[in-house]
């Protein structure tokens, strides 16, 4: 079965510095990974998704993330946090059986000024 | 950019009445599903939905639960006799294969 699991749930920076979310993947196939954000109150915004090509993947607001198979790791990061990049961050695996996703338990920003 | 669309954005409920929540999926889309995510916590799959029949739901799907397609265009799950712990946001989603995922806005569900 597959299944992601975020270290960490809750990481805080300040803001300019750099933002690293933890998210490791258990899957007997390649995966489909992905990244999610979600603002408050709000739904769910895809930032990016592996999908067996490149393996440093660009999303959007400045995020990537790179797939590392030796380490089954999907890390999110991004260069410089903005306090607008406070949000709850998902990492997700599609599963073969009818492509629903799996989330994990999330990653709650805290950006400080 | 085409979107799933959900109505209503936010649904009180009383405890045992039913609720009928509505999606409309991207139009080429052929996969739809539910997730829900009760508040603080994660995102959890409910049901999955291909060629008019459900594909695979999970144990949150029980027996109050239902999923239709009426008219080729919604997507609707139904919860017959909704429970205090039927509180959550419902999210539909359709994708057109492996990767082409799209998510609602979400429905606030909350059963007094």
């Amino acid at each position: 079965a597959q299944s992601v699991t975020q270290l960490g749930s809750h990481v805080s920076v300040s803001e300019g510095a750099l933002v690293l979310l933890r998210c490791n993947y258990s899957s007997s196939v390649p995966p489909y990974l992905f990244w999610y954000v979600q603002y408050p109150n709000q739904g769910l915004q895809l930032l990016l998704k592996y999908t067996s090509a490149a393996t440093l993947v660009k999303g959007i607001n400045g995020f990537e993330a790179e797939f590392k198979k030796s380490e089954t790791s999907f890390h999110l990061t991004k260069p410089s946090a903005h306090m607008s990049d406070a949000a709850e961050y998902f990492c997700a695996v599609r599963t073969d059986s009818s492509y629903k996703l799996i989330f994990g338990s999330g990653t709650r920003l805290l950006v400080r000024p | 950019e085409p979107e799933v669309t959900q109505t209503p954005s936010h649904q009180v409920t009383q405890m045992g009445q039913e609720v009928i929540l509505r999606c409309v999926p991207i139009s080429n889309h052929l996969y739809f599903y539910w997730y829900r995510q009760i508040l603080g916590q994660k995102v959890e799959f409910l049901v999955s939905f291909y060629n008019n029949e459900i594909s695979e739901k999970s144990e949150i799907f029980d027996d109050q639960f239902s999923v239709e397609r009426p008219d080729g265009s919604n997507f609707t799950l139904k919860i017959r006799s909704t429970k205090l712990e039927d509180s959550a946001m419902y999210f539909c989603a359709s994708s057109d294969g492996p990767v082409g995922y799209t998510f609602g806005s979400g429905t606030r569900l909350t059963v007094v």
